[in-house]
């Protein structure tokens, strides 16, 4: 069965609008979350490293103050994309590690700003 | 900078015949790798892992990794045209899955 579940599916915003992204760990508590970001033809990228507790951790070129995590429980973790663009428009996509290095995606998220 | 190369195709495979998927990496130190499998506009989903010299099979699926020529593969047998979709190849330095490195992935279609 599903390891994560993640909403919404996609969604379609204006210029200048923050959106939020929520990532859910099933049946098991997640104290560490990725969010990868995939453009058309590309390959996943990833954005930060969310901690449950802390603050999360980016990797260079991501704005931090433009992507806000907060992973307040041991089973949610949200991306706040603020101020949307339309070079924002992407496939957000988070994920878990359960059991050896295996890495579990969501269903991703189809942003589009107009 | 960790790469992770991949043929990007599309590697097209007549229906019942082997279907097979490379990867080069940079990283030497690498320990870990996986291999994912992703439908248009869907997440990845993770087809199989191997972390050792050799290979290593499940079901339809046999991974292959050699180290020392940093090259990881994948062979699909039997290819049904639900096999028809983009395969990522991901690499992992170890100690945790995080900082994990994606190639592009390779578009395979399987012609019934």
């Amino acid at each position: 069965g599903a390891v994560v579940s993640q909403h919404p599916s996609w969604v379609i915003c204006k210029s200048g609008t923050s959106v939020k992204i929520e990532c859910r760990s099933l049946d098991f508590q997640a104290t560490t979350m990725f969010w990868y970001r995939q453009f058309p033809k590309q390959s996943l990228m990833l954005m930060a490293t969310s901690n449950e507790g802390s603050k999360a951790t980016y990797e260079q070129g991501v704005e931090k103050d433009k992507f806000l995590i907060n992973h307040a429980s041991l089973t949610l973790s949200t991306l706040t994309v603020t101020s949307a663009h339309p070079e924002d428009s992407s496939f957000y996509i988070c994920s878990v590690v359960r059991g050896s290095e295996k890495l579990f995606f969501g269903s991703g998220t189809q942003l589009s700003v107009l | 900078q960790k790469e992770v190369e991949q043929n990007s195709g599309p590697l097209s495979v007549p229906e019942g015949a082997i279907a097979s998927l490379n990867c080069t990496y940079s990283d030497r130190g690498s320990q870990s790798f996986f291999w994912y499998r992703q439908y248009s506009g869907k997440s990845p989903e993770l087809i199989m892992s191997i972390y050792s010299n050799g290979d290593k099979e499940d079901g339809r699926f046999t991974a292959q990794l050699n180290k020392a020529s940093q090259y990881v593969s994948l062979l699909i047998r039997d290819s049904q045209p639900s096999d028809s979709a983009t395969y990522l190849c991901a690499v992992n330095g170890g100690g945790g899955a995080d900082g994990l490195t994606f190639g592009k992935g390779t578009h395979l279609i399987i012609q019934p």
